[in-house]
């Protein structure tokens, strides 16, 4: 059974630049859930994806937008990247999970990102 | 307001000490989830243990174990017989039922000293 993927592993990028970040969810799962974590701080939630509709959003701004695919794989897309934006930015799949139940999350190896 | 409390910013013990990682969880609902991660230096984030808030037996598995108690709405985890490859920051993360958002607290870095 393959795990939660992510890719780039590491990405410089400069202020004001884009950035989209790709997540592979396990094998069987239909939710993608996307975290920052920045350094010395506890994950923040950024947003949940469950079958192609987001599901429920964290305190972002509308630069920070996602995408989920037929295959359940996810993308982050960050715009007009701040030096705060630096970070690493978890993804964390789950099995089927509906609307109302909660379901453990599994989480890829992340993707830093550092912002000049 | 939801709040969670890790009071423990480091703890340090010496190899096969057992060893407590306290959560204090503040909320006006009476269902939730609670989980605990571990961080290793790789950054990965690894699934330990999950409990939900209406059960307040007492659980162990392996080396891990943790305590409720809904009076005090404090989780605690605790490692049995600590190896230096616990050496990693634990996080608890409490979830709610609708939308599956995870809260982490700030964590707790443990270092086991052989």
């Amino acid at each position: 059974e393959t795990g939660v993927t992510q890719s780039p592993t590491h990405l410089i990028k400069t202020r004001g630049q884009q950035v989209t970040l790709r997540c592979s969810s396990q094998s069987g799962h239909n939710t993608v859930s996307w975290y920052q974590q920045a350094l010395g701080q506890g994950p923040q939630f950024i947003f949940q994806y469950y079958r192609e509709e987001e599901n429920g959003r964290g305190n972002f701004p509308p630069r920070f937008s996602g995408l989920q695919f037929p295959n359940y794989s996810s993308e982050l897309n960050v715009n007009a990247l701040e030096l705060d934006d630096s970070a690493l930015y978890l993804c964390a799949s789950s099995p089927e999970t509906g609307r109302s139940r909660v379901e453990t999350q599994y989480f890829g190896p992340g993707t830093r990102l550092l912002v000049l | 307001a939801q709040k969670v409390t890790q009071a423990q910013t480091e703890i340090s013990v010496v190899e096969k000490e057992d060893v407590t990682l306290d959560c204090v969880y503040e909320t006006r609902d009476t269902t939730y989830y609670l989980f605990w991660y571990k961080q290793p230096p790789s950054g990965e984030l690894v699934f330990l243990i999950r409990r939900n808030s209406f059960d307040e037996q007492n659980e162990i598995s392996g080396r891990y174990s943790w305590n409720f108690q809904k009076s005090t709405s404090s989780f605690n985890f605790t490692i049995t017989a600590s190896q230096v490859v616990d050496s990693a920051v634990y996080f608890c993360a409490p979830c709610h039922n609708q939308g599956g958002k995870l809260i982490f607290g700030q964590g707790t870095e443990l270092s086991v000293k052989p």
